[in-house]
């Protein structure tokens, strides 16, 4: 298996443009989880999925931020519009369910200008 | 609420071991997780442990569990410079994602 794969590897972008973020999980895995990490909050949790289902986006950080999973091998995450302080590293993780562990993508680098 | 809370930087010397601490607050964490991320690089799985074992040995790296001090340990023998990353503990009670902490550099000094 190929891993998690995410795309892209890298997006610079103005402050108001539309970013779409995309993963594909693990084939088999059940639970898909999106991450941010800055070197301010560290690693934080933005919402994850079981079995297409959002269940828990507590971590979302405002409206701005909106995340599909349309099915069990694709999940987006979109921030629109963009501003300067969500540059961060996007990661995209899956596991077979939501409390085992979890493998990671090669990350999205977000640089808002 | 969940908490994972570790120590920022760690620094020794090539040839050394190498201890990464951490402690958690929930008491019903039944998983315990460490990671390693290179730079630009995700999170890689290293180690796990379930909590009804008090250590576990893979190679090099060795994972001492204290439930009662909810106290998670890593150690890294015989340290190499390609250890030098970030390496992050998580737990789960395997109810709901997993809960990371902050990280811990370690700098590994020829």
């Amino acid at each position: 298996d190929a891993g998690v794969i995410q795309s892209p590897r890298h997006e610079v972008t103005e402050m108001g443009q539309e970013v779409t973020l995309r993963c594909k999980p693990i084939s088999g895995h059940n639970s898909l989880f999106w991450y941010r990490q800055t070197m301010m909050r560290g690693l934080e949790l933005l919402i994850y999925f079981n079995n297409n289902v959002p269940i828990d986006d507590s971590g979302m950080p405002e409206d701005r931020f909106s995340a599909k999973m349309p099915n069990a091998s694709f999940s987006t995450l979109k921030i629109q519009p963009s501003e300067p302080r969500d540059s961060a590293v996007y990661f995209c993780a899956s596991s077979l369910t939501s409390g085992e562990k979890l493998f990671f993508g090669s990350g999205t680098q977000l640089s808002v200008l | 609420g969940e908490d994972v809370e570790q120590s920022l930087f760690l620094s020794v010397r090539e040839g050394d071991s190498s201890v990464i601490n951490c402690t958690y607050t929930d008491s019903s964490s039944t998983y315990l997780y460490w990671y390693k991320q290179e730079p630009g690089a995700g999170l890689q799985l290293l180690t796990y442990i379930f909590s009804n074992m008090d250590m576990k040995q893979d190679q090099r790296l060795t994972v001492l569990l204290n439930k009662k001090d909810k106290h998670l340990s890593l150690r890294i023998a015989d340290t190499q410079t390609g250890d030098s990353a970030i390496y992050f503990c998580a737990e789960t009670t395997g109810r709901r994602a997993l809960t990371f902490g902050s990280g811990t550099r370690l700098q590994v000094q020829p």
